[in-house]
């Protein structure tokens, strides 16, 4: 098992606040993704990150993958309820992805 | 494109009773899989199959079965309900092409209570 840690578990925050989440592991993936997910329904897929150092931007959302690709970030600048959900990191080595635990975020207007 | 889709929504089973979940996509997708999604334990895969026919373990398979007859098709199976698996099940599909390029697509889930 390829057991990937999101810290925090829970994040409650002012719209408008900066945060950031983080993805950690002892295992080196070959690439590694986030996902939004909200009740009731599956994953979608904001962004996948290949290469150690990698660093993407989706509008507010900042992805940085580590150097060793062992671990990952997300910093949403200027948080507005409409980020409100579940967070899922997820390493993908062979054909098998490995979740982490997930960040629950709440924006509170 | 209904994308994937998964029945049922909801089921509730006796102990010792068996089902199939049912999962469908319309992408013509080659990669399918399916996880479980416990509270605070984020999704563990339980099966994935890379094709029609063929199929392989994830990280959680004790207690399920799988198939895959069509590229459109992977119905996950439960033999013998156990309360270790009340769970929320998701199906997913997806089009590798290699590292890094896969996107998987999630069905809605299939909220599953054995009593």
């Amino acid at each position: 098992t390829q057991l990937l840690e999101q810290s925090p578990q829970f994040l409650s925050i002012q719209e408008g606040e900066n945060l950031t989440v983080y993805c950690n592991s002892s295992s080196v993936f070959s690439s590694l993704q986030w996902y939004r997910q909200e009740p009731g329904e599956g994953p979608v897929l904001l962004v996948t990150v290949v290469t150690g150092g990698e660093v993407k931007k989706l509008k507010r959302l900042t992805f940085q993958f580590g150097d060793a690709r062992k671990d990952s970030s997300l910093h949403i600048t200027a948080a507005q309820p409409g980020d409100t959900g579940l967070y899922l990191c997820a390493g993908e080595n062979g054909n098998q992805f490995y979740f982490g635990t997930g960040t629950s975020l709440t924006v509170i207007p | 494109n209904a994308g994937v889709t998964q029945t049922p929504k909801f089921r509730i089973l006796k102990i010792g009773q068996s089902m199939t979940l049912q999962c469908t996509q319309d992408m013509n997708h080659n990669y399918m899989y399916w996880y479980r999604q416990d509270p605070g334990m984020g999704l563990k895969l339980i099966y994935y199959s890379v094709g029609a026919g063929i199929t392989d373990k994830g990280e959680v398979p004790n207690g399920y079965n799988v198939s895959r007859s069509t590229t459109e098709d992977f119905p996950l199976r439960l033999e013998l309900a156990a309360p270790s698996q009340t769970s929320v099940y998701f199906c997913a599909s997806s089009y590798w092409m290699g590292r890094g390029t896969d996107t998987q697509y999630f069905g809605p889930g299939t909220r599953l209570t054995v009593l």
